[in-house]
């Protein structure tokens, strides 16, 4: 069974640039969830996708999108990147249920991004 | 608002001790509880999370926690410290009956002596 994946591993931008990190869903995984861990902090919820639709969002600006395709696989895009949008951005996938409460969310290991 | 507050960002035990690893919500309905470990340069791995029924939850690698709704509490416990415990330790709520999006607490970095 693969793990989640994410890429690319680290990635530095300046401000006012905008970039895309991708995810790639455990396997029979129809959920992805996206955070982001600031240094020294936990993860923030910016949001969530379920069969290809957004199915939840956290206080993020509109400048933070996301897509899921149909094999699951999952794209976060920032537009317009700002320096405290530096930080790890992890992204988890579940098998999405009638009980999202209680789906275990499966963590990659993040992409480190860093705006100069 | 829900939230999560874990108290002490740095707890250090020897190896063999005790690990109490302490965190709190504010809810105002029934939480869904969980911990999560991350070692240096990895994502997140569950370790045990509450959802209904036993109080007391048995996780991986010893680990476990008990719901205790008057103190609104889910610390985490260990009898014995192993060296390969070190890492950042989350306490994160669930309430949201659309996405699952989990709260988390600040983190806590258990430190394991020799």
């Amino acid at each position: 069974e693969t793990g989640v994946t994410q890429s690319p591993t680290h990635l530095i931008k300046t401000r006012g640039q905008q970039v895309t990190l991708r995810c790639s869903s455990q396997s029979g995984h129809n959920t992805v969830s996206w955070y982001q861990q600031a240094l020294g902090q936990g993860p923030q919820f910016i949001f969530q996708y379920y069969r290809e639709e957004e199915n939840g969002r956290g206080n993020f600006p509109p400048r933070f999108s996301g897509l899921q395709f149909p094999n699951y696989s999952s794209e976060l895009n920032v537009n317009a990147l700002e320096l405290d949008d530096s930080a790890l951005y992890l992204c988890a996938s579940s098998f999405g249920t009638s009980g999202f409460l209680t789906d275990t969310q499966y963590f990659g290991p993040g992409t480190r991004l860093t705006v100069l | 608002a829900q939230s999560v507050t874990q108290l002490g960002s740095h707890v250090s035990v020897s190896e063999g001790a005790l690990v109490l690893l302490r965190c709190n919500y504010s809810s105002s309905v029934p939480p869904y509880l969980f911990w999560y470990v991350q070692y240096p340069n990895q994502g997140l791995q569950l370790l045990l999370k509450y959802t209904t029924g036993a109080t007391l939850v048995k996780g991986i690698n010893g680990f476990e926690a008990e719901f205790k709704k008057s103190e609104t509490s889910f610390h985490l416990t260990k009898p014995s410290a192993h060296m390969s415990d070190a890492a950042e330790y989350f306490c994160a709520v669930t309430l949201s009956s659309n996405t699952g999006k989990l709260i988390f607490g600040q983190g806590t970095t258990l430190q394991v002596k020799p």
